[in-house]
């Protein structure tokens, strides 16, 4: 079966510095592949959308990269800023309807 | 614009009772529906899906069902609860034609305590 992991469970940053998350998985590529973000106690909130065939997505100060043949997303939150604490999801689509999440990243950005 | 609704927003049951919980949608018409249960710490487990009324796929065997009995409502029910059904419940919606985003969008959740 399908593997998804995410890189350490805790990230701590500076404000202003780059965060990188990696997201890592097994087997067969996904067709696209999702990021989202979740505040303590709510709901995910989705943040990017890339396709197998895209190299690169954009979206404000984030970027989200996808490398088919290391099978692996990164996802970069550039000039960090302490609102962007949160845990994020990487959320793969193997198969029809269904999307596979991965445990998540949490990161705290420093003032 | 489509909003979605769960209820009730906290719970706490002893073992052995019963559970119904219950999600809506608002706006939109033959949505995907998702039930996730994300245990503390821990990434979100899909649970169960349905891509039309009457229709729900089961990720995981175990003491829970689900039924959609109204094109946007979705319920998820236990018969009895089980000390390892605590966890947050989340209902979400996705976009029911294909090549539209996929994007899924989550309801505030349940957080469920069984003692």
């Amino acid at each position: 079966s399908q593997k998804i992991e995410q890189n350490s469970e805790a990230l701590n940053i500076q404000e202003g510095k780059t965060a990188t998350l990696t997201c890592n998985y097994t087997n067969y590529s996904p067709a696209y592949l999702q990021w989202y973000r979740q505040d303590p106690g709510r709901g995910p909130v989705f943040l990017l959308l890339i396709r197998e065939n895209e190299k690169e997505k954009r979206k404000e100060r984030l970027k989200v990269t996808f490398d088919t043949t290391l099978k692996q997303s990164l996802f970069h939150i550039t000039a960090s800023q302490p609102a962007d604490s949160a845990t994020y999801l990487c959320a793969p689509r193997f198969n029809d309807y269904k999307l596979s999440f991965g445990a998540g990243t949490t990161v705290t950005v420093r003032a | 614009s489509q909003t979605i609704h769960q209820w009730p927003a906290t719970l706490v049951q002893p073992v052995g009772s019963p559970l119904s919980l219950e999600c809506t949608v608002e706006g939109t018409s033959n949505p995907n529906l998702y039930w996730y249960r994300q245990a503390a710490g821990r990434g979100l487990q899909l649970l169960f899906y349905s891509v039309g009324i009457g229709q729900i796929s089961s990720e995981v065997p175990q003491n829970l069902s689900a039924s959609r009995p109204q094109d946007r409502q979705f319920i998820l029910s236990s018969k009895k609860l089980l000390l390892s059904d605590s966890g947050f419940y989340l209902c979400a919606w996705s976009p029911g034609l294909a090549g539209v985003s996929n994007e899924q969008f989550f309801g505030p959740g349940t957080r469920l305590t069984v003692l």
